[in-house]
């Protein structure tokens, strides 16, 4: 069974560095590609990084792009997002999931919910 | 950035129905677009792929079809696990986008 767990969110103070990490389980993690896409509760899906499977080839959306990175560790079956300078408009649930080629999101998390408040 | 304009943006219907969601895309995605269901709490989950693929597990009544710019996805008779948000997805540019998403309730 593949699996797809995320972890690190949680209540976060404006401005902090949180790391997001997603394991998986039950595939062949160094053959696919890997994405971070996020929804606030009640809206629609927002993807924001991609990363290709030997992890040389990474892609943003603007809204991130210098603030966020995103990283894998392929002998760990750990994909990351390092999360900086965050505000209340990052403040969404955050998923990861796969993909065996550049776009079809054919695996996904169960989601970590990421709220930036003071 | 490639703009999804998925329509309608709910609709209601009753079991045995058939359903049909368009997307429209701002700009020629070829055949790279993508349709998820999703339910509340719940990851999104791939059903048709490359505008027309079935993903693997995925009942029949669920299709696909379309290129270029517009895109169109269907269930041949709706089911009671059927009611949920569709959403449709490029990926032929980055930022990869999505459309608003469809929600599909009872009629």
């Amino acid at each position: 069974e593949v699996q797809l767990v995320e972890s690190g969110g949680g209540l976060v103070q404006p401005g902090e560095s949180p790391r997001l990490s997603c394991v998986v389980s039950g595939l062949a993690f160094k053959n696919y590609w890997m994405h971070w896409v996020r929804q606030v509760p009640g809206k629609g899906l927002v993807w924001i990084s991609r990363l290709n499977s030997d992890g040389t080839t990474t892609a943003y959306a603007d809204s991130v792009r210098g603030r966020f990175r995103i990283s894998r560790d392929n002998a760990k079956n750990t994909l990351y997002l390092h999360m900086n300078r965050l505000s209340s408009e990052d403040t969404a649930v955050y998923y990861c999931a796969s993909s065996p080629d550049p776009g079809s999101l054919g695996f996904w998390g169960q989601g970590t919910m990421v709220i930036v408040s003071s | 950035d490639i703009q999804m304009t998925q329509s309608p943006s709910s609709l209601s219907a009753s079991v045995g129905d058939r359903v049909t969601i368009t997307c429209q895309a701002s700009q020629d995605i070829k055949k790279y677009l993508n349709w998820y269901q999703q339910k509340p709490g719940k990851a999104p989950k791939l059903l048709i792929y490359d505008a027309s693929n079935l993903e693997v597990g995925v009942p029949s009544r669920f299709s696909g079809s379309g290129s270029g710019t517009h895109f169109t996805f269907t269930i041949s008779s709706l089911q009671p696990e059927d009611f949920a948000t569709y959403h449709c997805q490029q990926y032929d540019h980055v930022p990869l986008t999505f459309g608003r998403g469809t929600k599909v309730d009872v009629k």
